[in-house]
């Protein structure tokens, strides 16, 4: 089974900071997701990656296989980031199973 | 809009009593699945479906049923068998399968079990 380890476990930043979350995981996968899971419940796909970098607006999640970790960058932070940031990967050996990450409880503050 | 709807919100039932959670897709996507989150710990996988008619068990399906008749429903029904039904219920679905294609999810249920 593919061991998910996410760090930190909680973050406090300030409005405006730059934000790191990493994510390692134990064995050899096809592809990584970054999720985020807002106070309601609701979660919301942010990246799907197998390799290299990937960007959407002030996000941006890297992948290095070869030391089996990847991290979520956010650049110039808001209250609105505030949420759990989820780390899942394939596992098993199966198309359909991912392995989560217990999250990273993100609190940004004005 | 596309999306996943799961219904209800919230759902209180007494110990020993069948439950379903719907959950309802119109992305015509083939791949559903149902998660299971309790505190402090990641999603689990109860059951997915690669294709209408098919599904498999995940890490946690005991105590769980599930259907799939039609492309666009995965009911979940969580049996009296089900030893710690208390848990916030997830249902996802992706157009392939989650090692190539993103994962698209509802808002979940609630279960409270009492």
């Amino acid at each position: 089974k593919n061991e998910v380890e996410q760090s930190p476990q909680n973050l406090t930043a300030q409005e405006g900071e730059f934000i790191t979350i990493n994510c390692s995981y134990s064995v050899g996968i096809s592809a990584l997701h970054w999720l985020q899971q807002h106070p309601g419940g609701g979660i919301v796909s942010l990246f799907m990656l197998s390799s290299g970098k990937k960007k959407h607006g002030r996000l941006i999640a890297t992948i290095n296989i070869q030391e089996k970790h990847s991290s979520l960058h956010i650049t110039a932070s808001h209250p609105r980031d505030s949420a759990v940031y989820i780390c899942a990967v394939t596992s098993g050996g199966s198309n359909y199973k991912l392995t989560f990450g217990k999250g990273t409880l993100l609190t940004v503050n004005p | 809009d596309g999306g996943i709807t799961q219904s209800p919100k919230y759902l209180f039932r007494k110990e020993g009593q069948n439950v379903t959670l719907s959950c309802e897709q119109n992305l015509n996507h083939d791949a559903m699945y149902w998660y299971r989150q309790d505190p402090g710990q990641g999603l689990r996988l109860i059951y997915y479906s690669q294709i209408v008619n098919d599904f498999q068990k995940g890490d946690i399906a005991e105590g769980y049923s599930v259907s799939r008749e039609k492309k666009e429903s995965f009911p979940l029904t969580v049996t009296s068998a089900q030893k710690n039904p208390t848990a916030f219920y997830l249902c996802a679905s992706s157009i392939r399968g989650a090692g190539d294609s993103p994962l698209h999810f509802g808002n979940g249920t609630r279960l409270t079990v009492t």
